[in-house]
């Protein structure tokens, strides 16, 4: 099963970019990549996801390696109420279909 | 759409007391899930449906019971409760989860204190 490695914590100031990276050296070649986050104990919310190409929405870019070990999420400029934790998950088959498993994910604190 | 509603947002219970969770979705999805979120960790499956009349076990389904008898609603059960089942507890929904690319939407959450 593939797994994701992300840093436990960021700090970020108001305004700039987020950088939040994440490893999934042990990703399937048809296994998408996909963020959440989870604001304050409120229901995960979905940001965005991505295959090989780089993805860009509303919200978020999400830039993939070429190889497709490891990705970023970047948020181009943080607001306070950006400050939430990160979940950098692939998707693996298992019993429960196409399942996602959250680990601990990345905190960030976006400071004035 | 009102997208993923869950009631009640609060709730504590005494030992051995039973309730029901409810969670309703109104984007006609297939796939609807149960997780519980312990203090500082990630959340973790404990039930879900592929469909109406269709619920499996996912990591941690001990002490619940679940039905689907619509495709809207998915209510989970405590049957006997447990302090070791204080959490918060997500529902999700997604179109179908037997794809590879498929978003899942989560309500906003019940937390659960059980004395």
């Amino acid at each position: 099963d593939a797994k994701t490695t992300q840093p436990p914590s960021m700090d970020c100031a108001e305004g700039r970019a987020a950088n939040l990276p994440c490893n999934h050296s042990t990703i399937s070649g048809n296994e998408y990549v996909y963020w959440y986050r989870q604001i304050h104990s409120q229901g995960p919310q979905y940001i965005i996801h991505g295959l090989k190409n780089n993805e860009t929405n509303e919200m978020a870019s999400l830039i993939i390696t070429e190889d497709r070990k490891s990705s970023t999420l970047i948020l181009p400029h943080a607001t306070l109420r950006d400050t939430a934790v990160y979940y950098c998950i692939v998707r693996v088959f298992s019993n429960s279909g196409y399942a996602l498993n959250f680990g601990k994910g990345t905190s960030l604190l976006v400071t004035p | 759409n009102a997208g993923v509603t869950q009631t009640p947002k609060f709730q504590v219970l005494k030992t051995g007391q039973s309730m029901t969770l409810q969670c309703a979705q109104d984007m006609n999805h297939e796939y609807m899930s149960w997780y519980r979120q312990d203090p500082g960790m990630g959340l973790r499956l404990i039930h879900y449906s592929v469909g109406a009349g269709i619920t499996d076990q996912g990591e941690v389904p001990n002490g619940y019971n679940v039905s689907r008898s619509t495709t809207e609603d998915f209510p989970l059960r405590l049957l006997s409760a447990a302090p070791s089942q204080t959490s918060v507890y997500f529902c999700a929904s997604s179109y179908s989860t037997m794809t590879l690319e498929d978003t899942q939407y989560f309500g906003p959450g019940t937390r659960l204190t059980v004395l």
